[in-house]
Order: C-alpha cells, then sequence, then structure tokens
C-alpha cells in the first residue's frame, strides 16, 4: 500500500548551516506530495507541495523536488534560523503522513 | 476565530463510556478532516467532510466511530464504548480548497482512556 517514510529526529543544527531532512514514499500512480510544519504551540500547517515529478515545492525558504526515480521527497533549506525550530511532516495525500521529523536549531 | 478551533484540549475518561470531540473550522473552509495520532505514529486518517458530507468515511476505524458537520462548520467526532486503544492525539483540519490536502490543523484533543 501507499506509505511515506522520514528520516527519525531530532535533527541538530547551527544557525545558518544546511538543512536536509529525507522523506521517500510507495505509492501507486503518482500522488501529489506535501510537507507540513508545526511550529512549538502551533497546529500543523501547510508549508510545501508538489504535484508531479521534477517539480520543486517552495516556500520559506525550504524546497523539496518530486523525484520519480529515487521515490523521494527530501526536503531542503540552505540556512536555517532559530525561528525554523520545529516538527516537519512528509505527507502523501491527505491519507498519509509520516511520523514527524523534530529539528532543533541553535544560535 | 482566526484558526482552527478543537475542544476539549484534554480528555481523560473510563473504558466504555461515550466521548465527543469538537472541531470549529477556519471561516468559510469547506473542506474539514480528522485524524488521529498514537504515540510514535504518523497521522492516521479518519474522514473527510466536504461541506456536509462525507464523501470518505474510510479511515473510520471501527462502528464505534461516527462523525457529522452541521451548517457547513462545527464538526464534532463521537467514539462509542470507548476502548484503551483510542487513546491518541485527535487532530482536526480544514481547507478553503474542495478535494484538496488540510491547509491547517488545530492543536488537537488529547484522549486517554483509562
Amino acid at each position: 500500500g501507499n506509505s511515506v517514510t522520514q528520516m527519525e529526529g531530532p535533527v541538530t543544527l547551527s544557525e545558518e548551516a544546511f538543512l536536509t531532512i529525507n522523506c521517500t514514499y510507495t505509492a501507486t500512480g503518482y500522488p501529489s506530495l506535501f510537507w507540513y510544519v508545526q511550529y512549538p504551540g502551533e497546529g500543523l500547517q501547510l508549508l510545501l507541495k508538489a504535484t508531479k515529478a521534477d517539480d520543486k515545492g517552495s516556500n520559506k525558504g525550504f524546497e523539496a523536488t518530486y523525484r520519480k526515480e529515487t521515490t523521494s521527497f527530501h526536503l531542503e533549506k540552505g540556512s536555517v534560523q532559530v525561528s525554523d525550530s520545529a516538527v516537519y511532516f512528509c505527507a502523501l495525500s491527505k491519507l498519509i503522513f509520516g511520523t514527524g521529523t523534530r529539528l532543533q536549531v541553535f544560535p | 476565530g482566526a484558526g482552527v478551533s478543537q475542544s476539549p484540549s484534554n480528555k481523560v475518561t473510563e473504558k466504555g463510556k461515550d466521548v465527543e470531540l469538537r472541531c470549529d473550522p477556519i471561516s468559510g473552509h469547506t473542506a474539514l478532516y480528522w485524524y488521529r495520532q498514537s504515540l510514535g505514529q504518523g497521522l492516521e486518517f479518519l474522514i473527510y467532510f466536504q461541506g456536509n458530507s462525507a464523501p470518505d468515511k474510510s479511515g473510520l476505524p471501527s462502528d464505534r466511530f461516527s462523525a457529522e458537520r452541521t451548517g457547513g462548520s462545527v464538526s464534532t467526532l463521537t467514539i462509542q464504548r470507548t476502548q484503551q486503544e483510542d487513546s491518541a492525539v485527535y487532530l482536526c483540519a480544514s481547507s478553503s480548497k474542495q478535494g484538496g490536502q488540510p491547509q491547517h490543523f488545530g492543536d488537537g484533543t488529547r484522549l486517554s482512556i483509562l
């Protein structure tokens, strides 16, 4: 069946470091892929999406590219800030969410 | 309100009791979703409403679970004869887009069954 697998956290980085949070998926067909973010004390919110192969979703300096050949949708940011500290969830349609990866950024 | 509002934020009840969880979506959002998250697990899809209709009930785990939505706004998720395995955080989300992905989630109701 359909599923997503994302790297376990926490991911701990210094400010201005490069971020990658891995997400791979298993799916029939060509589903849309999503990243959600949950900041401390807030509900999850949609961060970015990609609807077909080779699409790149981007928002708030974050990017993720839908790669069919590696069935991946890794989240990247070139220079993280303390305010990026949150839990990040990869999702495949509205039905399938990953377990979340906690990111901690220290000054 | 500005965001998705859920109540209660915490609920502790005895096994076998019925519970009702409430979700108030963002004003004007036509789509509403319920999920649950057990410890260490990803979000588990339960049900989706478009307006007052639920075209997708595939995720409801058993017939003890039901949900309704009235007036295209507030939704309630009811769990009858609760079991210990029902303990989880129940999340509600809403979206302004039909048939699409949830955009904003509430803070959830943490349900504990003793």
